[in-house]
């Protein structure tokens, strides 16, 4: 069961580009990396999944190293609609494996004007 | 991307009664349901995982007999909290997980339960 670790908090600027790290030293072999942001009493919302190196959508990055034991999840130029909290997941894929949805602590980010 | 409702979003209820939140696919087969509590500034805590047409398993420390889950169908889930209690007042937030290759969880907007 992968274990992930995130910094409590970041503060940012609207315009700014921002880099939340989670580390997931356990990862396993056929383990994916998700994001997931939240906002107050809603659900969580879908960000980005990636394996390994980097993927891209429209609203985010995720770098992924060689060794996947940490994944960064960049938001480029950032709006206060984008203050949150950003959690990292880590588990199978539906072809293999368990899977046990846990979220750690998330990452409480707020956007100043 | 999917979509998962939750019903009802609110409830208020008396100590003592149960409650049902149902949790609901839309547009897609959930392979797995998970259900959710989350109390204010706190991360989720995963309950339990449900599978259609099985008993749902439950994480340690949630009792099956008050949170009783039902995945009738592999777009219907039901959690019931049973004689429920001020403490129980919490969010409640259910997910779906599609099949396929990438088995995407797609979370519920959430229920807010409030006991009396």
């Amino acid at each position: 069961l992968a274990k992930t670790t995130q910094p409590i908090s970041m503060d940012s600027y609207e315009g700014q580009e921002v880099n939340i790290t989670c580390s997931h030293n356990n990862i396993a072999t056929n383990d994916y990396i998700t994001w997931y942001q939240q906002f107050p009493s809603q659900g969580p919302r879908f960000i980005i999944q990636g394996y390994k190196t980097k993927v891209t959508n429209e609203v985010a990055s995720l770098f992924i190293p060689a060794d996947r034991k940490s994944s960064t999840l960049s938001l480029p130029r950032v709006s206060l609609s984008d203050t949150a909290v950003y959690y990292c997941l880590v588990g199978a894929a539906a072809s293999g494996g368990s899977y046990i949805p846990t979220f750690g602590r998330g990452t409480s980010l707020i956007v100043h004007p | 991307g999917a979509v998962v409702s939750q019903h009802p979003s609110r409830v208020i209820c008396k100590s003592g009664t149960s409650v049902k939140i149902e949790c609901r696919s839309l547009d897609f087969q959930a392979t797995t349901m998970f259900w959710y509590r989350q109390f204010p500034k706190q991360s989720l805590m995963l309950m339990a995982t449900s599978n259609e047409g099985s008993k749902a398993t439950y994480e340690q420390g949630v009792e099956k007999d008050k949170f009783l889950i039902n995945h009738a169908s592999l777009t219907l889930s039901t959690l019931t909290v049973t004689s429920a209690h001020p403490e129980d007042s919490s969010f409640y937030i259910c997910s779906a997980r599609a099949a396929g290759p990438l088995g995407e969880q797609f979370f519920g907007p959430g229920t807010r339960l409030t006991v009396l």
